[in-house]
């Protein structure tokens, strides 16, 4: 049963516009959200996160918004550059939880000159 | 600063050879995770440790032991491979529970034949 999903396996942007990432979450007890870039041959790194009480989350071109009623969370990326092209992974965690993340299957996203 | 470190970052086995991923983070942090990821499925986690002298079986723990040797190292340990263990491991640790950022390693690559 797959607690974080990402629907999307791959997108494909224009550079300069805005790159949208979805995820979904079925566990109502998730409160903190975070997202995790990957370059190939590398380990994921930090992004950007959000606490459930939250609704938005901004650092600089990276927005997460979070919409707790419909258990969905979203990643925007304006302008969206080449070094963006990466896989994207959702995850959440359990606030205070020592137990890890459960991460979605991740997106590939490709920025298009 | 090195980080997360993990050793080796490649190896082949044959089916029923034993094996030690070897994990160690200079960041001070008492949390440490082994987590696999394989092509559509994401991360998953083989096992973690909240503080030393302490191990609990994550989401896909078969086949694989683990140990915390002190607060800095934590290793994997393949007793009899599988092909089905075929995969790249990635090592993590984290400072705060209360978020559950995480830090990754580089990843090893681990093919079973």
């Amino acid at each position: 049963d797959q607690q974080v999903k990402q629907n999307s396996p791959s997108l494909s942007v224009q550079e300069g516009r805005i790159s949208i990432l979805n995820c979904d979450y079925t566990n109502s007890m998730f409160d903190y959200f975070l997202w995790y870039k990957k370059y190939p041959a590398e380990g994921p790194t930090f992004l950007i996160s959000i606490s459930s009480i939250k609704d938005k989350n901004e650092d600089g071109r990276f927005t997460v918004f979070l919409n707790k009623s419909a258990k969905h969370l979203s990643l925007h990326i304006v302008p969206s550059q080449p070094g963006d092209s990466a896989v994207y992974f959702c995850a959440a965690s359990l606030t205070g939880g020592a137990d890890g993340l459960t991460f979605g299957k991740g997106t590939h996203l490709i920025i298009q000159p | 600063n090195a980080g997360v470190t993990q050793t080796p970052k490649f190896q082949v086995l044959k089916t029923g050879q034993s094996m030690t991923l070897q994990c160690a983070q200079d960041m001070n942090h008492n949390s440490m995770y082994w987590y696999r990821q394989d092509p559509g499925m994401g991360l998953r986690l083989i096992y973690y440790s909240a503080s030393e002298g302490t191990t609990d079986k994550g989401e896909v723990p078969n086949g694989y032991n683990v140990s915390r040797l002190n607060k800095r190292e934590f290793s994997l340990r393949l007793e009899s491979a599988a092909p089905s263990q075929t995969s790249v491991y990635f090592c993590a640790s984290a400072g705060s529970v209360n978020t559950g950022e995480l830090f990754f390693g580089e990843g090893s690559r681990l093919t079973v034949l």
